[in-house]
């Protein structure tokens, strides 16, 4: 079965710092698709990132970078000199290469205050 | 354009009633999702058709029937509703699963029961 795991509940931050979030995934196929997506509170869902489990290679975007590591089943995502537009909960996701469905973490809730 | 549409984009209704909420995508997609995100934020699927045909119906009671008259629109129905049926209401699109590429969500609808 799959599974995510968000450990932090909620992350409060002053603008200009870095945050980390953590992303934990159980599967056993070898073959996966992680994502992350971010929740404004207005509510819409925005994708961020996709990535595929043969793709180890860390990205940048911008302030946004992950960290993806499969020897310990991670997919971190950080924020660099964080901004007030970044508050929102963020969650992680994980799709197996044949399966109709994301599962989702419970998601982490970033506040920056300014 | 918008990619994914769903309406209405809040719904009050009391105890008892059914309703619907509808759902297009204009993107040529050949899956789509409802999603239920609670009022944790945790986000569960709940449906996921494939070409029109139910791929995915992840134990949700039966007062809940989609419906998909083509491959462009997944309806949700919603008979007989209960307190516990508010929440957000998401309905995403994706080519075929997640392999191409990541799933587009809808703005959501917020369905509240009195």
């Amino acid at each position: 079965a799959q599974k995510v795991t968000q450990a932090q509940t909620e992350i409060s931050v002053v603008e200009k710092e870095d945050v980390t979030l953590d992303c934990v995934y159980e599967t056993r196929d070898t073959t996966y698709y992680l994502f992350w997506y971010k929740q404004p509170p207005s509510g819409e869902l925005v994708f961020l990132i996709r990535r595929n489990s043969f793709d180890e290679q860390n990205e940048i975007s911008g302030r946004y970078s992950w960290n993806f590591q499969k020897s310990t089943s991670s997919f971190n995502f950080t924020i660099t000199a964080s901004q007030v537009v970044d508050s929102a909960v963020y969650f992680c996701a994980l799709s197996d290469a044949n399966d109709y469905k994301l599962s989702f973490g419970a998601g982490t809730t970033v506040t920056v205050r300014a | 354009d918008t990619a994914v549409s769903q309406t209405p984009k809040y719904l009050v209704t009391q105890m008892g009633n059914d309703k619907s909420i509808k759902c297009e995508q204009n993107l040529g997609h050949d899956t789509m999702y409802w999603y239920k995100q609670d009022s944790k934020k945790f986000l569960k699927i709940m449906f996921s058709y494939n070409n029109k045909e139910l791929i995915i119906n992840e134990t949700v009671p039966n007062r809940f029937s989609p419906k998909s008259p083509d491959k462009a629109h997944l309806n949700l129905h919603i008979n007989s509703l209960e307190l516990g049926d508010s929440a957000v209401y998401f309905c995403a699109s994706s080519p075929a699963g997640v392999v191409n590429t990541e799933a587009f969500f809808g703005q959501g609808t917020r369905l509240t029961v009195v």
